[in-house]
């Protein structure tokens, strides 16, 4: 069975700093892709960033990047330059071909960025 | 804007009643995923349907049941109402429903379900 772990519940940073997000996983499959999301106080869900088991380069999406550990087993979100903005929940999830969840993705229990002035 | 459209926004209703939720998927979308969010369960993943086939369950409740139509939409229907069924619903969709590991799933607004 898959499981995603986010240890921090909640993260307080600074305008214009960096902050890293933690994530570990655990699964069995080899091939699996691992996702980021944002959820604001209004409640939408926004991918954010996408990270396939068998990449080479950790991937990037304008301030976002993931820190792939694969022999770890995390997956790091770090946010660049903190905007307002940015505060929000954030989730890690995973898709396997191995889990019982078919090809949905099993999310973590999120952590909750603060992000001030 | 993800392109899925999910209705009602919100809902209220007490214990025993049964609702409906409704989504409608990305333009082109054959796969709809239904999830659950509560404060002490987090996203649960409820069922997925593609191309109006069911192919996976998650942590669904055997009062709750879902369909996907001709058309794409799907409903998913929750009976004997709780008051721990009160959370918000989500519906998502992606293009593929097999094969490889990409392809990230684009959420509806949600549905708040308060059951009293």
């Amino acid at each position: 069975a898959q499981k995603i772990t986010q240890t921090q519940p909640g993260m307080f940073v600074q305008e214009k700093e960096a902050v890293t997000l933690d994530c570990t996983y655990d699964t069995s499959d080899q091939s699996y892709g691992l996702f980021w999301y944002k959820q604001p106080s209004s409640g939408e869900m926004i991918f954010l960033i996408y990270q396939g088991s068998y990449d080479e380069q950790n991937a990037t999406e304008g301030r976002y990047s993931l820190n792939f550990q694969k022999a770890r087993k995390s997956a790091n979100l770090v946010i660049s330059a903190s905007q307002l903005g940015d505060s929000a929940m954030y989730f890690c999830a995973m898709r396997g071909t191995l889990s019982n969840s078919g090809y949905a993705l099993n999310f973590g229990k999120g952590t909750s960025l603060l992000v001030t002035p | 804007d993800s392109g899925v459209t999910q209705t009602p926004k919100h809902l209220i209703t007490a214990t025993g009643q049964r609702v409906t939720l409704r989504c409608s998927p990305r333009s082109g979308d054959l796969s709809v995923y239904w999830y659950q969010q509560s404060l002490d369960q987090g996203l649960q993943f409820l069922i997925h349907y593609y191309n109006g086939e069911e192919r996976a369950k998650g942590n669904i409740l055997e009062r709750f049941s879902a369909q996907q139509f001709p058309d794409l939409h799907s409903e998913l229907n929750l009976s004997s109402l709780e008051l721990g069924d009160s959370a918000l619903y989500f519906c998502a969709s992606s293009v593929r429903g097999s094969g490889g590991n990409t392809g990230e799933l684009f959420f509806g607004e949600g549905s708040r379900l308060t059951v009293l």
